[in-house]
Formats: C-alpha cells, structure tokens, sequence
C-alpha cells in the first residue's frame, strides 16, 4: 500500500514567492494533519481536516498561511509570500479516524532564501 | 507554552545497554500518549502508545511508562540497537480525537 505521499520532496525559493506544498493522504483515512519541524520547536500541528473539513486552525502561524483539502485524497499547504522565518520540514500526516495512530509522509524539506 | 517537553535534546548509549528517554507533559487533560521514531529524510513512524488508565505498555524490546501523577512518561529500550539510532518524539493528545501535541524530540546514538 503507498504510505502519505507529499511533493516536492525538497523546495528552494526565493522570500516573497508564493510555494504550495502538496499531500496525498493513504486512501481511506479521514484525518490529514499537517505539521512543521524545527530544531528549536520540534513537531508543531499547523491544521487538521476531518472528512475534507478544516477542524483546527490555530496552530497556522499567519495569514500568509493556508491550506486547503478539495477532497479526500488531496490537500495543499500554501505559503503566499513566503520569508526566510518559514523554512522547516513540512510534514503531512493522515490517520483512519479521529483518535487513531497517524502516519506521516516524507516531508518536504523547504529553504526560502 | 510547550505542553510537551523533552528535555534531553540527544543520548548516547552503548549497543546492548538500556535506552532511557523522558518526556513531561503539563495538561491534566492528556489521556493518550504515544511515542514516534524519525530517521533523516524520512517522515515519523508510530512505535508505541499508552492510554492513561494503564502505567506500563509492552511491545518487544519497546517499553513505555507513565506516572499520571508525576505527569511523566518515558521508554525503555532494552537491548539498544545501532539500528535504533534515531530522533524520538513523544506526543499526547486528549478527549480522544483532539490534535496530537508532539515534543521537540530526543536524539538517540546507539553506539556499537
């Protein structure tokens, strides 16, 4: 079975450029996640969906941050304009249920210049 | 505010010997925490979890424990590995469904 398949697996840009970042939950799953790594903050939950609906947008850290899940086997994340402050790895998660074990895709390694 | 912490950013231990790693939590309301491992290049793997209504969940060489009242877990790994080196995260969640909160993760070395 493909695991969660994020792309790219890498993104290099410049600030001020917008970068959407893409997932595609392991089919079946009802909750996708997307999380942000950094050494300084570890793994931060930036939003969750819950059968394609956003349930949880706090931890999205502004406004130039938005994520969209059109529908249950795809979702973007999307940085517009992008800073040097947002490069991390970006991970997306999905899990069967609310409440079940999650399992990450690969993560899309981002450097804004 | 982190409500999980890891407090021990990396750990070196020796092949054989027992990996300890420690995670606290401040909310009460945590009634499930699980444990993830991360290679490089790789996204977080689920290794273990325990419900709050037990203390101690076994699976392998993969022990975890909690004390609700010290608000503290940790897992054991016994014999370490090479093959465990790896960043572990400890994460909690609450009311069953609610977001899973991560910690920053520990750095385990197993040293052959």
């Amino acid at each position: 079975d493909a695991g969660v398949i994020q792309s790219p697996r890498h993104e290099v840009t410049e600030m001020g450029q917008e970068v959407t970042l893409r997932c595609k939950p392991i089919s079946g799953h009802n909750s996708l996640f997307w999380y942000r790594q950094t050494m300084m903050r570890g793994l931060e939950l930036l939003i969750y969906f819950n059968n394609n609906v956003p349930i949880d947008d706090s931890g999205m850290p502004e406004d130039r941050f938005s994520a969209k899940m059109p529908n249950a086997s795809f979702s973007t994340l999307k940085i517009q304009p992008s800073e040097p402050r947002d490069s991390a790895v970006y991970f997306c998660a999905s899990s069967l249920a609310r409440g079940e074990k999650l399992f990450f895709g690969s993560g899309t390694q981002l450097s804004v210049l | 505010d982190q409500q999980v912490k890891q407090n021990s950013p990396s750990l070196s231990v020796q092949e054989g010997r027992i990996s300890i790693l420690n995670c606290d939590y401040t909310n009460s309301m945590f009634d499930y925490f699980l444990w993830y491992k991360k290679y490089p290049a790789e996204g977080p793997t689920f290794l273990i979890s325990i419900s709050s209504i037990k203390d101690k969940n076994e699976d392998g060489r993969f022990t975890v424990f909690l004390n609700k009242s010290a608000k503290h877990l940790s897992l054991h790994i016994v014999p370490s590995q090479p093959g465990d080196s790896a960043v572990y995260f400890c994460a909690a969640s609450w009311e069953y469904g609610n977001k899973l909160v991560f910690g920053a993760g520990t750095i385990l070395r197993v040293k052959s």
